[in-house]
């Protein structure tokens, strides 16, 4: 099966701008891989902030957005608040079986 | 309200069985795909299998695949996880998860293996 993969960990100020990427080992991520990104909080569910590539649930806030960007899919946040900092993981879809990235840790300082 | 409540999760020697159950309520469980993940402890996400609306369509992940069964009963809108000849590296949290956009995600179960 594909590996999928994220930077471990990235750092961005209060305010700042910072994008995550998830590029897969069979080459260009396309939006036929349908990326999702999700939020893990320490003890707490994963939440859906991204769906097919770019699409936003109600409850994602307005500084998230999803793209595809170099080839991969990319998770990008304008105007990062302390309470971003979280572990993001995408996912992709390989016409059924899904892979999971490793996780990006996200510390916001 | 949506909810995904996981069961059959516990202490179980390498080798053996379990069966996981995810009862679903507050959404029209049987117009979905339905997926199970798990985490290992400190880890990331990692898929494990999906099921499609009727049951008639499977994928594993390959480190399952020919231990592990997914099936669904959509008349009791429930999903169950078979796990056989179980190893220490599928020690995890293991959560149903389902909806349109993966939505909809159970708290989960944890499963250890240990002698």
């Amino acid at each position: 099966q594909a590996v999928v993969t994220q930077e471990p960990s990235l750092t961005v100020s209060p305010g700042g701008t910072v994008t995550l990427t998830c590029g897969s080992s069979t080459g260009t991520v396309t939006s036929g891989h349908r990326p999702h990104w999700f939020q893990q909080k320490p003890g707490q569910v994963p939440r859906t902030l991204i769906y097919d590539t770019s699409n936003k649930h109600f409850w994602t806030p307005a500084r998230f957005s999803g793209s595809l960007l170099g080839g991969k899919a990319a998770l990008t946040l304008s105007g990062a608040q302390p309470e971003d900092e979280a572990e993001y993981s995408c996912l992709l879809s390989y016409s059924g079986p899904w892979v999971f990235g490793g996780g990006t840790k996200l510390t916001v300082l | 309200e949506v909810q995904l409540v996981e069961s059959g999760g516990g202490l179980v020697q390498p080798g053996g069985s379990l069966r996981l159950s995810c009862a679903a309520s507050g959404f029209t469980f049987s117009s979905f795909w339905m997926t199970w993940v798990r985490q290992a402890p400190g880890k990331g996400l990692e898929w494990v299998a999906n099921v499609k609306q009727d049951g008639s369509v499977k994928y594993y992940a390959d480190s399952v695949k020919g231990r592990f069964t997914i099936s669904r009963d959509n008349a009791k809108n429930s999903l169950y996880l078979q796990m056989n000849s179980l190893r220490a590296e599928d020690t995890a949290v293991y959560s149903c998860v389902g909806g349109a956009a993966a939505d909809y995600w159970g708290q989960g179960t944890l499963v250890t293996v240990s002698s």
